[in-house]
C-alpha cells in the first residue's frame, strides 16, 4: 500500500479540466511545501511536472498546476489534449523512515 | 543537459545478486547538492523507491529492502550502482536511476532497465 493516495483513475474530454487528488498526512503533504507530481506515458520513464506543490519545470506546459490545501495536494490540468493521456504519480518529502514517499498513481484517459 | 543510463544483466536466477549501473553525463556526479537514487517499477504497478546515495558515500535505504540492498558510487566513472541480494520474482521490474534533489524532486531519470528474475 502506497503512502500517498490517488484515485486510480480519471477521466476528460478535449478541452476539459481534470483534477487529480493525492493524500497524505501531516509528517508529508500537510507538513511541508515539498510535493512533485510526474506523468509516465507507457513505456517510458517518469517526467517531472511540478515540483515544490506549484511549480513547473522549464518546458512544461502551463496547462498543468498544482496546489495543497492541508494534507491533499492536487494537480490540474486545463484544456485536456490527447497527449495528456498517461499516469501520474505524486510525491512528497517525508519525515518518516523514507525521505521521499510516491502516491500509487492516477491514470487518466482522454475520452 | 544531465542524463542517466542504466546499465546491466535483464536476467537474474532466484537468490541470486541483482547488479546495476547508472551512468550520468553531462554533468559531474559530484557537482551541486544532490542524491542519486535507484527507483523500480513491477509491471502494471507504482514506483517504489529503492534508495539513494550522496557522492560522500551517505546512503539512505527503503526500509523493507534494506537487509538486501547496497548503493554504492564511484565518483572518477560519474556512476552510481546498485546490488539487491537474494532476488525472488517479486523483485522483477523496470529499475531507473534519478536525481534526487530538493524535497521530493527526482528532476532527472534514466530510461529504466527491465531486470526479470527467473530460472
Amino acid at each position: 500500500q502506497s503512502a500517498l493516495t490517488q484515485p486510480a483513475s480519471v477521466s476528460g474530454s478535449p478541452g476539459q479540466s481534470i483534477t487529480i487528488s493525492c493524500t497524505g498526512t501531516s509528517s508529508d503533504v500537510g507538513g511541508y511545501n515539498y510535493v512533485s507530481w510526474y506523468q509516465q506515458h507507457p513505456g517510458k520513464a517518469p517526467k517531472l511536472m511540478i515540483y515544490d506543490v506549484s511549480n513547473r519545470p522549464s518546458g512544461v506546459s502551463n496547462r498543468f498546476s498544482g496546489s495543497k490545501s492541508g494534507n491533499t495536494a492536487s494537480l490540474t490540468i486545463s484544456g485536456l489534449q490527447a497527449e495528456d493521456e498517461a499516469d501520474y504519480y505524486c510525491s512528497s518529502y517525508t519525515s518518516s523512515s523514507t525521505p521521499k514517499v510516491f502516491g500509487g498513481g492516477t491514470k487518466l484517459t482522454v475520452l | 543537459q544531465v542524463q542517466l543510463q542504466e546499465s546491466g544483466p535483464g536476467l537474474v536466477k532466484p537468490s541470486q545478486t541483482l547488479s546495476l549501473t547508472c551512468t550520468v553525463s553531462g554533468g559531474s556526479i559530484s557537482s551541486g547538492s544532490y542524491y542519486w537514487s535507484w527507483i523500480r517499477q513491477p509491471a502494471g504497478k507504482g514506483l517504489e523507491w529503492i534508495g539513494r546515495i550522496y557522492t560522500s558515500g551517505s546512503t539512505n535505504y527503503n526500509p523493507s529492502l534494506k537487509s538486501r540492498v547496497t548503493i554504492s558510487v564511484d565518483t572518477s566513472k560519474n556512476q552510481f550502482s546498485l546490488k539487491l541480494s537474494s532476488v525472488t520474482a517479486a523483485d522483477t521490474a523496470v529499475y531507473y536511476c534519478a536525481r534526487d534533489g530538493v524535497g521530493a524532486t527526482y528532476d532527472y531519470w534514466g530510461q529504466g532497465t527491465l531486470v526479470t528474475v527467473s530460472s
